[in-house]
């Protein structure tokens, strides 16, 4: 049974363009949380999302981010016009229906230059 | 709201001596906890958890913590560390157990082991 998957693992893109982040939550998962690591910081709740309805964006920020899960396919974080302070570590974790513990995939490293 | 603090950015230990990572927690009632462990590059591995019952908790690799109410504390232990417990070691709150709770976590403790 694999894991949380995230692609890309490391991701660089200059100012004001648009980064995508992709996570598969583990099979049978239906439930994903986005995290955000700033460098020497802690992991950061971003969003909660179930398939095709977000729950919880209490911790996006309110512009230029947006999150997805569809009922096909991986959830997708988008960061539109990305600047400097976006640069960070992304993490995905998964879970099944009604539980607390989260399965965290590897993140995604993005760096904007 | 609820907060997670860990003092120590980064611990070094040799190999074989003990290790205790410190948390500290600030919250209205008494939350869930928990201990991750981050190798590097790789993502987030649960240690162990409390929910309630008895304070001290048995993790996976060896390593165990106490809960302390009284001290808000819930710090992270293991009797004798080995080269491959060098990572980062996050300590993580929730206000639940139900699907959707928010984790909220510490700082991280980066602990380096010396052979």
């Amino acid at each position: 049974n694999a894991g949380v998957m995230q692609n890309p693992r490391h991701l660089v893109r200059r100012r004001g363009q648009e980064a995508r982040l992709r996570c598969s939550p583990m099979k049978g998962h239906s439930h994903v949380y986005w995290y955000r690591q700033l460098p020497e910081e802690g992991l950061k709740f971003m969003v909660y999302l179930q398939k095709e309805n977000i729950i919880d964006e209490s911790g996006m920020p309110k512009e230029r981010f947006s999150a997805e899960f569809p009922k096909e396919g991986p959830s997708i974080l988008r960061i539109q016009q990305v600047v400097r302070g976006d640069s960070a570590a992304y993490f995905c974790a998964s879970s099944p229906r009604d539980t607390y513990e989260q399965y965290f995939g590897p993140g995604t490293r993005l760096t904007v230059t | 709201a609820q907060s997670v603090t860990q003092p120590d950015i980064h611990i070094t230990v040799s190999e074989g001596a003990s290790l205790e990572l410190r948390c500290n927690y600030s919250y209205g009632a008494t939350p869930y906890l928990f201990w991750y462990v981050q190798s590097p590059g790789q993502g987030l591995q649960l240690l162990l958890k409390y929910f309630s019952g008895d304070t001290l908790v048995q993790g996976i690799k060896g390593f165990e913590a106490e809960f302390k109410r009284s001290q808000s504390s819930f710090n992270l232990r293991k009797p004798s560390v080995h080269w491959s417990d060098a990572a980062e070691y996050f300590c993580a709150v929730a206000p639940s157990l139900t699907a959707g709770n928010k984790l909220t976590f510490g700082g991280g403790t980066r602990v380096l082991v010396k052979p």
